[in-house]
């Protein structure tokens, strides 16, 4: 069974920082892009990060740049988002997903997700 | 940066409605363009993909159009398991991605 399982994540304080993983079976993980894309409380989606299937390519969202890394373990089959410099907004469900490319592009897998709270 | 509009942000439906959501791109995206289904408390799953195409396992109900701006997300016949939230989402613009704001569908 293609499966995604986030964990990592927690209550953090504002400046705080926090690494979620998530663990991928059933599929050849190396030669999937891979996705992070999370939902504030009682919000919509929004994509996050991506990497490429080496990790040679990595791409965020404005509001994380320079304070979230994307990053893979393709010989653990695992992907992680290491979250610094922490902020209110950053409060919200993470989910990771796979990222398919044929014939274009969707995320057609994802995980149950991981809350990350962030409050003093 | 492609911005993406939907259109109800809600609407209330009863089973064996039809139901019809639009999604619009700030600019052409072709037919990089895919829907999802989210249920409270759950993952976001996969519908629609490529306009048109639906992802495997999906009830033959949900169907997909459109290209350029302008796209739909219809469901021919509402059961009490769609009620849900419905987000559009382009992937023209790769690898940088972006969703539509939802459109929740609730029982009249």
């Amino acid at each position: 069974e293609v499966q995604l399982v986030e964990s990592g994540g927690g209550l953090v304080q504002p400046g705080g920082s926090l690494r979620l993983s998530c663990a991928a079976s059933g599929f050849t993980f190396s030669s999937y892009w891979m996705s992070w894309v999370r939902q504030a409380p009682g919000k919509g989606l929004e994509w996050v990060a991506n990497i490429k299937q080496d990790g040679s390519e990595k791409y965020y969202v404005d509001s994380v740049k320079g304070r979230f890394t994307i990053s893979r373990d393709n010989a653990k089959n695992s992907l992680y988002l290491q979250m610094n410099s922490l902020r209110a907004e950053d409060t919200a469900v993470y989910y990771c997903a796979r990222d398919c490319e044929t014939p274009t592009i969707y995320l057609d897998v994802w995980g149950k997700g991981t809350t990350v709270t962030v409050s003093s | 940066d492609i911005q993406m509009t939907q259109s109800p942000s809600s609407l209330s439906a009863s089973v064996g409605d039809r139901v019809t959501i639009t999604c619009r791109a700030s600019q052409s995206i072709s037919s990089y363009l895919n829907w999802y289904q989210q249920k409270p408390g759950k993952a976001p799953k996969l519908l629609i993909y490529a306009a048109s195409s639906l992802q495997s396992g999906v009830p033959s109900r949900f169907s997909g159009s459109g290209s350029g701006t302008d796209f739909t997300l219809t469901i021919s016949s509402l059961q009490p398991e769609d009620f849900a939230t419905y987000y559009c989402q382009q992937s023209y613009s790769t690898p940088h991605y972006t969703f539509g704001p939802g459109t929740k569908v609730d029982i009249k």
